[in-house]
Parts: structure tokens; C-alpha cells; sequence
């Protein structure tokens, strides 16, 4: 069974304004961390934002914040104010205790953001 | 040097070649990872290292053998590989924890390509 989903294959966005990512996940194991990551190009993997599933605050990091709803299985990726630099590939990850040397990506989404 | 260095960024191959990836990281880590990136798919965990032994293989065709002499450097080493086997190559690390709250650094990759 696919651990990550990532439904939007591409999505664009004004500049300035602020974008969505879509995640869900799969696990039965209570504790889990949930990643993402940004792709651009140039092919380096950058990590952007962590959030565990014991926390009770959403995780936010600059003008990255991650929308966690635990009840729904759902970790989007929320990016205000987007720049031109933002444009590039995203992935959500999971980390659980099942696949704990592991890290399960979803298949990304392509993100372009227009002048 | 900070961060994660691959080399080669590119390589191109024969089926009948022998070649190896190499993989560098000073960030004081103890787990070392291969993935593959192949095109519309998740990243695949090929190996992974922990304190310089491997602790998972997921059914990788043995005509990949990794070698990890140290907790800082990886390699990989490639032959006879078949066309399909063309991807992007991306070591990663980390430390490991049993919270799962940390995350993989990436190196940039290897653009491998098999003819």
C-alpha cells in the first residue's frame, strides 16, 4: 500500500501569494515524523519542515508551515508570500516505526511559480 | 566542506563497465543511504548503513554493491547495469534515532545513464 500520497502532480502560483501542497499518509504505528522536501533542478533534495506526530503545535519554519491533521492522515505544506526561487519539485516523506530506517516518499509535486 | 558531495554528477556507462559512486559527508552522522530516483516514481531506499554496517537491503539486483569503510563515505559500485538502471543516484545521511524526527540530508546526486 502507497505510505505517501501526493495527489497534484503540478500546481502553479502567482508570486506573492501563498500555496497549498497537498499530503496524506498511511501508518498504524502512533509514533511517526512526517517530512519535506524541496527538488529544484539542479537535483539536491533540501530539507524544509518536520513534524511529529506527538506534536501538538503545526510546525512552521520561515514561510514554510506544514497543515497537520492527524485525524484525517493529512500533512499539507503551506508556503506564503512564494518567490520565483520556490519553483521546483516537492515531497512529502514519513518516517515510522515499521520502516524505521526508511524514509517513504510520495511522487511529488511540480511547483511553478509565475512572475 | 560541509553537507553531503557526490561524485560524479553525471556518468554514462556501458552494460559491460564497471563504475563506482562516491559519497562524502561531514556532518557527523552515523546512518549513510543510497536511493534511486527513477522518472514518475517515488524515491526507492536501496541501501542503508549504520555505524558502518548495513542494516537494510530492499532486494537490490546484486549487480549493485555498496561499501561503507567509514561513517563518512559511501560508495556504490556499479556493473554490467542494464539501460533500466538509468536514474538519478542520491546518497543521503543522518542520525540515527528512535524518534524518527531526524531528517535525511541529501547529496546533489548521480545522473547515471546506461547505454
Amino acid at each position: 500500500a502507497q505510505k505517501i500520497t501526493q495527489t497534484q502532480p503540478g500546481m502553479f502560483v502567482q508570486e506573492k501569494e501563498a500555496v497549498t501542497l497537498d499530503c496524506t499518509y498511511d501508518t498504524s504505528d502512533p509514533s511517526y515524523g512526517l517530512f519535506w522536501y524541496k527538488q529544484p533542478s539542479s537535483g539536491e533534495m533540501i530539507f524544509l519542515i518536520y513534524q511529529g506526530s506527538y506534536d501538538q503545535q503545526n510546525a512552521t519554519e520561515g514561510r514554510y508551515s506544514l497543515n497537520f491533521q492527524k485525524a484525517r492522515k493529512s500533512a499539507n505544506l503551506v508556503i506564503s508570500a512564494s518567490q520565483l526561487g520556490d519553483s521546483a519539485m516537492y515531497f512529502c516523506a514519513m518516517r515510522d516505526q515499521t520502516g524505521a530506517n526508511n524514509l517513504f516518499f510520495g511522487t511529488g509535486t511540480r511547483l511553478t511559480v509565475i512572475p | 566542506e560541509t553537507g553531503v558531495t557526490q561524485t560524479p554528477r553525471h556518468l554514462v556507462m556501458g552494460m559491460t563497465n564497471k563504475k563506482s559512486l562516491k559519497c562524502e559527508q561531514h556532518l557527523g552522522h552515523n546512518a549513510m543511504y543510497w536511493y534511486k530516483q527513477s522518472a514518475k516514481k517515488p524515491l526507492e531506499l536501496m541501501f542503508v548503513y549504520s555505524l558502518e554496517e548495513r542494516v537494510e537491503n530492499n532486494s537490490v539486483p546484486s549487480r549493485f554493491s555498496p561499501e561503507c569503510p567509514n561513517s563518512s563515505h559511501l560508495f556504490l559500485h556499479l556493473h554490467t547495469l542494464q539501460p533500466e538502471d538509468s536514474a538519478l543516484y542520491l546518497c543521503a545521511s543522518s542520525t540515527r534515532d528512535r524518534a524518527h524526527n531526524s531528517p535525511l540530508h541529501f547529496g546533489n546526486g548521480t545522473r547515471l545513464t546506461v547505454t
